[in-house]
């Protein structure tokens, strides 16, 4: 149980262009998602922390505007990169808080989007 | 002070050994520890989580918790290669946070056949 998918698993896109991450809780429903990002040989840098239904906490930092997050229900939040650039590359996890049972107060994570912006 | 401290290592240890990996943590108000093996290129997975004092074991793994000096360790019995990885602390404000996480920066571990 307390699997979490992510897609896409790897993508590369144009400097410029759009990107949508989706998360999805497969067994359990999600009180709360988080997203991260990492760098090669870093460590986890937590972005934003959102709930279902509500507007997205994001880390000191992130800018809002760029990370669009939305958490449309209890097993699925997606992060959209606007307008990407090459710096925005990275690994973006996502994980998610169940509220029930196993995944009640446990964090699980998605395998990871490994975004290139060219 | 960073709200949970691991060192970075990395951690040498010969295949067959045990491996101790420990972190210590800021907040008494701590509820729930966990730790997370990461491979490198991969996400976090979870190995244990432990939310009172004293060892729990699960196969090779045995997680300690001692909140009164604020730390939480992993041991890891005979140890294999394919162990060879960063391993995260994390800790959860529980009741009045449940929603706040804290990890560790991670420590590597290298087991060497």
């Amino acid at each position: 149980g307390a699997v979490v998918s992510q897609h896409p698993s790897r993508v590369i896109c144009k400097s410029g262009t759009s990107v949508k991450i989706e998360c999805r809780s497969l067994d359990f429903q999600a009180t709360t998602m988080f997203w991260y990002r990492q760098f090669p040989k870093q460590s986890l840098m937590l972005m934003a922390t959102s709930n279902e239904g509500s507007k997205a906490t994001y880390e000191q930092g992130v800018e809002k505007d760029k990370f669009l997050i939305n958490h449309a229900s209890l097993t699925l939040s997606t992060l959209t990169v606007t307008s990407a650039h090459p710096e925005d590359s990275s690994f973006y996890i996502c994980s998610a808080v169940g509220f029930s049972g196993g995944a009640r107060d446990t964090q699980y994570f998605g395998p990871g989007t490994r975004l290139t912006v060219l | 002070q960073k709200e949970v401290e691991q060192n970075s290592g990395p951690l040498s240890v010969p295949e067959g050994a045990i491996a101790s990996l420990n972190c210590t943590y800021s907040d008494r108000g701590s509820q729930s520890f966990f730790w997370y093996r990461q491979y490198s290129g991969k996400s976090p997975e979870l190995i244990m989580s432990i939310y009172s004092n004293g060892d729990k074991e699960d196969g090779r793994f045995t997680a300690q918790l001692n909140k009164a000096s604020q730390y939480v360790s992993l041991l890891i019995r005979d140890s294999q290669p394919s162990d060879s990885a960063t391993y995260l602390c994390a800790v959860n404000m529980g009741l009045y946070n449940f929603n706040k996480f804290y990890f560790g920066s991670g420590t590597k571990l290298n087991v060497k056949p």
